[in-house]
Formats: C-alpha cells, sequence, structure tokens
C-alpha cells in the first residue's frame, strides 16, 4: 500500500537518450515536487506542482519536463541525457499549504530513481 | 546566501549521548520547519515538524524554533546506533516550495 511510487528505481542509459521516470501518490495530496539528489547527498527541488500546475521550475534545463496529468501523478521526462544528470531522483508529494492552513505539510517521498548516465 | 544551512558535519557521538544539530534559514517569510531522517539508500522520512517558536519534544528527540534569529535545532537524546543517519532540515516557504539544507550526518559509536 505504497503511499508514493516511483518507476523505475533503476535507470542505466547512455548519454543522449531520452528518458522517463514516473510518479504517483494515493495520499490524496495536491502538491507533488522533484528532487534532485546528487553524490553529495544534497537535496534540491527541481520542480513543484500544484493541483497540475507548475508553481516552482528551479532553473531547471529545458532537457527536463515534468508533466502533471492530474494531481495524483507528477512524471518527468529527460531528453538528450548528460552526464551531470546522473543522480538519485526523488518525487514527492504534500497537503496543500492553503486548505484549511495546515501548517505541518509533510512531505512524502517515494524511493527514489537512481539514474546512471553513461 | 543559501536558503538553507546546516551544521558542517559529520557529527560522531557516543552511544547514549546528546547529538545536537543545528539549521538557519534566510527567508524570513518560512512557515513550516521539517527534521528528516535519510538513511543510506534510502527516502527522507519525516522525524519532527514545528511551526511556533519554542520546543517541540516526540520521545527523545527535541526540535527548537526560535524564528526571530532564524533557527531550528534537533536534539536527539540517549542517541543509539540506529540514530546514525543523514538528517536534513527543511524549510516551507511560500508558494509550496519545500527546501532542503545539505544535511548533516551523524553517526552514533557503540
Amino acid at each position: 500500500d505504497t503511499a508514493v511510487s516511483q518507476t523505475p528505481k533503476y535507470l542505466v542509459t547512455q548519454m543522449g537518450n531520452d528518458k522517463s521516470i514516473k510518479c504517483e501518490q494515493n495520499l490524496g495530496h495536491d502538491t507533488m515536487y522533484w528532487y534532485k539528489q546528487d553524490s553529495k547527498k544534497f537535496l534540491k527541488i527541481m520542480f513543484s506542482y500544484n493541483n497540475k500546475e507548475l508553481i516552482i521550475n528551479e532553473t531547471v534545463p529545458n532537457r527536463f519536463s515534468p508533466k502533471s496529468p492530474d494531481k495524483a501523478h507528477l512524471n518527468l521526462h529527460i531528453n538528450s541525457l548528460e552526464l551531470g544528470d546522473s543522480a538519485v531522483y526523488f518525487c514527492a508529494s504534500s497537503q496543500d499549504l492553503a486548505r484549511g492552513g495546515v501548517m505541518n505539510t509533510e512531505a512524502f517521498f517515494g524511493q527514489g530513481t537512481r539514474l546512471t548516465v553513461v | 546566501q543559501k536558503e538553507v544551512e546546516q551544521n558542517s558535519g559529520p557529527l560522531s557521538v557516543p552511544e547514549g549521548a546528546i547529538a545536537s544539530l543545528n539549521c538557519t534559514y534566510s527567508d524570513r517569510g518560512s512557515q513550516s520547519f521539517f527534521w528528516y531522517r535519510q538513511y543510506s539508500g534510502k527516502s527522507p522520512e519525516l522525524i519532527m515538524f514545528i511551526y511556533s517558536n519554542g520546543d517541540k519534544e516526540d520521545g527523545r528527540f527535541t526540535a527548537q524554533l526560535n524564528k526571530a534569529s532564524q533557527y531550528v535545532s534537533l536534539l536527539i537524546r540517549d542517541s543509539q546506533p540506529s540514530d546514525s543517519a543523514t538528517y536534513l532540515c527543511a524549510v516551507m516557504r511560500s508558494g509550496y516550495k519545500l527546501s532542503f539544507g545539505a544535511g548533516t550526518t551523524v553517526t552514533v559509536r557503540a
């Protein structure tokens, strides 16, 4: 009964390829995120979506294109993969901060996708 | 200035001691503050959240928030080897942005 699930868990691909990572949450949350965690373990936000609308785009290269078909899904497509894209990508979701003044907006994380570009 | 900064690690403490972790943030408009724990190869999991000034205790963990100083801390009392992990401070800013610090790796020596 996974709350936030990502697929695949591991992805090894060659430079220049295009790949996608899928994310789904069954928590009924309104906000979903993509984070990139590099080799130094720094967790950097890439995108934030609220009710299928893009809210945050943290100067991520255009090669990265998120897509949210509905509020339970947020997929990440990456074009022309580069060596520097190798990292662990985490999807997360949280409740809408604005709804009812919820302050404890805990973000639940998926298990991560380890992307290796060779 | 980084949005969220944590004290540099790694932090090594003997079993049974107190581990003290610090975090500062740059945006005075930040609303909620979180401590996540991440074991190697795993995803982050929430330990504590706090949004009012003062202390908040949950078992062996105590979070402290001082909004005037833009400072958040986490104390782990009676540290256990199972507490060995990377601890991530996270700050919820406006606009649905949850920003993380670089993390502090804690090792509890048996």
